[in-house]
């Protein structure tokens, strides 16, 4: 299984502009998680999907994220505009019959100047 | 709110010793406990869980010990090798979603 996939892993761009991240689940797997890594922070839970449906959103920052997930092997976390403080690490993870076992991508590093 | 915390935000240790690390939780109410390892420039990997009506749970080399009187989390790790560096996360759910609410992290250098 190749696993989480995420992309770009990199991202650059300056404030104001949209940024997608996009994410590949484990094929299987009918849970599926966007968190967000800083150093201050550390690693916080955006929102989770259970088979394609948004389930627990209580966690994304503000109305300039959004996220979506139009079918079972594809999510996009849009953030629009981007701010300074969006810079981050963004993971994608996605588990199957144990919800809690959440396997992660590689991760999107987004820089936001 | 659920709040994680760890004892040690660093460990180091010397290659062939075992590892402790160490994690408190604040919420009573939960009932499944995880450690993540990551590596630099990777996500979080699974470990090892284990659930509320346990106290201890073997993996290959590792052991995840669960106090729940003062609410305590521990990862030990065997034979401690230069692959083990890595920042360990604690991670804690519960309740009727699958929400994980992570700690800080503790950063474990191994020496060989």
């Amino acid at each position: 299984d190749a696993g989480v996939i995420q992309s770009p892993r990199h991202e650059v761009t300056e404030m104001g502009q949209e940024v997608t991240l996009r994410c590949k689940p484990i094929s299987g797997h009918d849970y599926l998680f966007w968190y967000r890594q800083t150093m201050m922070r550390g690693l916080e839970l955006l929102i989770y999907f259970n088979n394609n449906v948004p389930i627990d959103d209580s966690g994304m920052p503000e109305d300039r994220f959004s996220a979506k997930m139009p079918n079972a092997s594809f999510s996009t976390l849009k953030i629009q505009p981007s701010e300074p403080r969006d810079s981050a690490v963004y993971f994608c993870a996605s588990s199957g019959t144990e919800p809690y076992e959440q396997y992660f991508g590689p991760g999107t590093r987004l820089t936001v100047t | 709110g659920e709040s994680v915390g760890l004892h040690l935000p660093t460990l180091s240790v010397q290659e062939g010793d075992n590892s402790i690390i160490n994690c408190a939780y604040s919420n009573s109410a939960s009932d499944y406990f995880i450690w993540y390892k990551q590596e630099s420039g990777k996500g979080p990997q699974f470990i090892i869980d284990i659930r509320s009506n346990m106290d201890k749970r073997q993996g290959q080399r590792v052991t995840v010990l669960l106090n729940k009187t003062v609410k305590h989390l521990s990862l030990q790790i065997a034979a401690t090798q230069p692959g083990d560096s890595a920042v360990y996360f604690c991670a804690v759910g519960g309740g009727s979603n699958y929400k994980l609410t992570f700690g800080k992290g503790t950063l474990l250098t191994v020496n060989p």
